[in-house]
């Protein structure tokens, strides 16, 4: 079964308008973390912003929040007042807590800013 | 801010040349990891070094691939012989896990890659 599981492989959103990338998870585990990456078209990843599973509020880093529903499973990234600059890839990943400590990562959804 | 350098930032080679890729974490972080980006499989985990151990490298194609940690400012990664299937982009990223501290956020920082060709 998939670990990370990223629905939309492209979505487009206007200028100034906010936007939600879906990601859901399954893991066994009760510690994790999630994180979102933000890899441009020169190819770099670029971290965004992360949530702990025993974090009780919703992660937040500027325009950036994580819409975390444990119960859900799912941990979707709002953009918003989208700019140009955030045209990318967009990656959820999960880290789980025991074992391997790597991020498994989704297989991203390609965001297209409109002006 | 402080950096992953990865080197080289592109190469192409010939089929059963070696390719060796190498990768400087972050100073004090003491996880690395080599990930793997294709069209194919997107992102996938290639080796996992903690204090320069190698804890994971089970997503590695062991008859060509083989990562080491020579010290802590350096990582390499090796495929010999190369084949046209290796051709992708090869990441390193570094971070700080400390046991069982899973509420901390330790992001790991990417490197900004190379691309490999092998044709």
């Amino acid at each position: 079964a998939q670990k990370i599981t990223q629905t939309q492989p492209g979505m487009f959103v206007q200028e100034k308008e906010a936007v939600t990338l879906d990601c859901t998870y399954d893991t066994s585990d009760q510690s994790y973390g999630l994180f979102w990456y933000k890899q441009p078209s020169s190819g770099e990843m670029i971290f965004l912003i992360y949530q702990g599973s025993y974090d009780e509020q919703n992660a937040t880093e500027g325009r950036y929040s994580l819409n975390f529903q444990k119960a859900r499973k799912s941990a979707n990234l709002v953009i918003s007042a989208s700019q140009l600059g955030d045209s990318a890839m967009y990656f959820c990943a999960m880290r789980e807590g025991t074992g391997r400590r790597a991020l498994t990562f989704g297989s991203g959804t390609r965001l297209q800013v409109q002006p | 801010d402080a950096r992953v350098t990865q080197t080289p930032r592109d190469k192409v080679t010939e089929m059963g040349q070696e390719v060796t890729m190498r990768c400087q974490p972050i100073l004090g972080h003491n996880t690395v990891f080599w990930y793997r980006q294709t069209m194919m499989q997107g992102l996938e985990l290639l080796a996992y070094f903690r204090n320069r151990a190698p804890l994971d490298d089970s997503g590695m194609p062991k008859d060509r691939f083989s990562a080491e940690m020579p010290d802590a400012t350096l990582a390499t990664l090796k495929i010999q012989p190369s084949e046209p299937r290796d051709s992708a982009v090869y990441f390193c990223a570094s971070g700080l896990t400390l046991g069982q501290a899973h509420k901390v956020n330790y992001g790991y920082t990417f490197g900004s890659g190379t691309r490999l060709t092998v044709v």
